[in-house]
């Protein structure tokens, strides 16, 4: 089965600089798709990032970029110039490309520094 | 263009009741998606509908059930509710079964006593 690990229940960052997020996964499959979730108080699940395994490129949206190891099932986050608003929990996701099911890791939450 | 919408935001109900769960998809889209969320854990699959028929289940009991409208609307139900039941209850809409990307609902805060 597949599985989303997160090792780091907590994180901060002083506003401006750049914090890296962890996530490793588990999967016998070589076709899916990857992706990062930002759940603020509001609640609001939203989609930050994803990334396709077939595509060696990492993905980047903004300031917001990702590091996929696929050998080392790996899919770090990299927030750059840390605002305010990126305060928020974290999930990394994964989905196997024929299935719509996406599976969560236990999030990190990320807390920025004035 | 309407984002995934849920509703009721918050319901209180008490141990042994039935609770109904609403959601409403992204303009455009025909597949939902329920997820469980306890407090501080990440989100866990309930069930997906699709040409309204259940197309997949997580492990869930049969105390949560669900079901899909013409229009793509979805309930989810969870009959004689147990404390543990108490969660953030998440939709999320997408396009056919095998679009990669979900787009998620507020949810709807369930507390039961």
């Amino acid at each position: 089965a597949q599985t989303v690990t997160q090792s780091q229940p907590e994180m901060s960052v002083q506003e401006a600089e750049t914090v890296t997020l962890s996530c490793t996964y588990d999967t016998s499959e070589s076709d899916y798709y990857l992706f990062w979730y930002k759940q603020p108080p509001s609640r609001q699940m939203i989609l930050v990032i994803r990334q396709e395994a077939y595509k060696q490129q990492n993905a980047t949206e903004n300031r917001f970029s990702v590091n996929f190891q696929k050998a080392a099932k790996s899919f770090s986050l990299k927030i750059s110039d840390s605002q305010l608003g990126d305060a928020a929990m974290y999930f990394c996701a994964y989905r196997r490309t024929s299935y719509d099911k996406v599976i969560f890791g236990p999030g990190t939450s990320l807390s920025v520094i004035p | 263009d309407a984002g995934v919408t849920q509703s009721p935001t918050h319901l209180i109900k008490t141990r042994g009741q039935q609770v109904t769960l609403r959601c409403s998809p992204k303009s455009g889209h025909d597949t939902v998606s329920w997820y469980q969320q306890a407090l501080g854990q990440g989100p866990q699959f309930i069930f997906q509908y699709y040409e309204e028929e259940e197309r997949q289940r997580g492990n869930f009991p049969d105390r949560f059930s669900g079901h899909q409208f013409p229009n793509y609307s979805s309930e989810l139900n969870v009959n004689a509710l147990l404390l543990g039941d108490s969660a953030l209850y998440l939709c999320a809409s997408s396009l056919g079964v095998t679009t990669d990307t979900q787009y998620f609902g507020p949810g709807t805060r369930l507390t039961v006593l």
